[in-house]
């Protein structure tokens, strides 16, 4: 347990359909990522908040996602009209950035996405 | 473009034996490097990273890797497998402090331990 925790740890929606994750970073980090791994991959970045301020977005990130991190703890992901394209494990990292170079991301467990 | 390279998809080693996982990596600055490992249903987990200093750094669960700069090479070894080592490793590169981008990973490669 890396002290990062997202909910749902699975999610199974019909095509169409809206799906909100939510990720709870470890307390004192600064930064928070989310990642989209799919079957055979590795994970890839879509976008990354600084306390809650979204600072990048990825190419990958469609208009139909967005993501918030209202009070610089907690961050909600949104997928909204799902497509089957979207099934993927949904990955949240935090880090506490400005430790002089040893900054480490931690992982949750993921958001396992099953679109039907 | 940062990117990854994993060239092994799929590695079967005898429990006991040694293990050597390949990673290239090509980063236009000093790179960090991790290796990470994720086993089924679970998320990822950090098993050493380099970031300056000594090439051969050691990680946990017996694990150690040596950053080469000639080869663009940061591959991960580990002298004697366990059963529990089956499992899913990533290579990844990126900025001090997490970067703008996050992360780059390699595409894994699945490392299963015959008995």
């Amino acid at each position: 347990d890396t002290g990062v925790s997202q909910n749902p740890r699975h999610k199974i929606t019909k095509r169409g359909q809206n799906v909100t994750f939510r990720c709870d970073p470890i307390s004192e980090h600064n930064r928070l990522y989310w990642y989209r791994q799919t079957l055979g991959q590795g994970p890839e970045f879509l976008t990354y908040f600084q306390n809650e301020a979204q600072l990048e977005k990825s190419r990958l990130l469609s208009d139909r996602f967005s993501a918030e991190r209202p009070k610089g703890s907690f961050s909600t992901l949104e997928i909204q009209r799902t497509e089957q394209g979207d099934s993927a494990m949904y990955l949240c990292a935090s880090i506490k950035s400005g430790t002089g170079g040893l900054d480490t991301q931690y992982f949750g467990p993921g958001t396992r996405l099953t679109v039907l | 473009a940062q990117s990854v390279t994993q060239p092994d998809i799929h590695i079967t080693v005898s429990e006991g034996a040694s293990l050597e996982l390949r990673c290239n990596y090509s980063y236009g600055a000093t790179p960090y490097l991790f290796w990470y490992v994720q086993s089924p249903g679970q998320g990822l987990q950090l098993l050493l990273k380099y970031f300056s200093g000594d090439t051969l750094v050691q990680g946990i669960k017996g694990f150690e890797a040596e950053f080469k700069r000639s080869q663009s090479s940061f591959n991960l070894r580990k002298p004697s497998v366990h059963w529990s080592d089956a499992a899913e490793y990533f290579c990844a590169v990126g900025a001090r402090g997490g970067g703008a981008d996050g992360l780059t990973f390699g595409k894994g490669t699945h490392l299963i331990i015959q008995p």
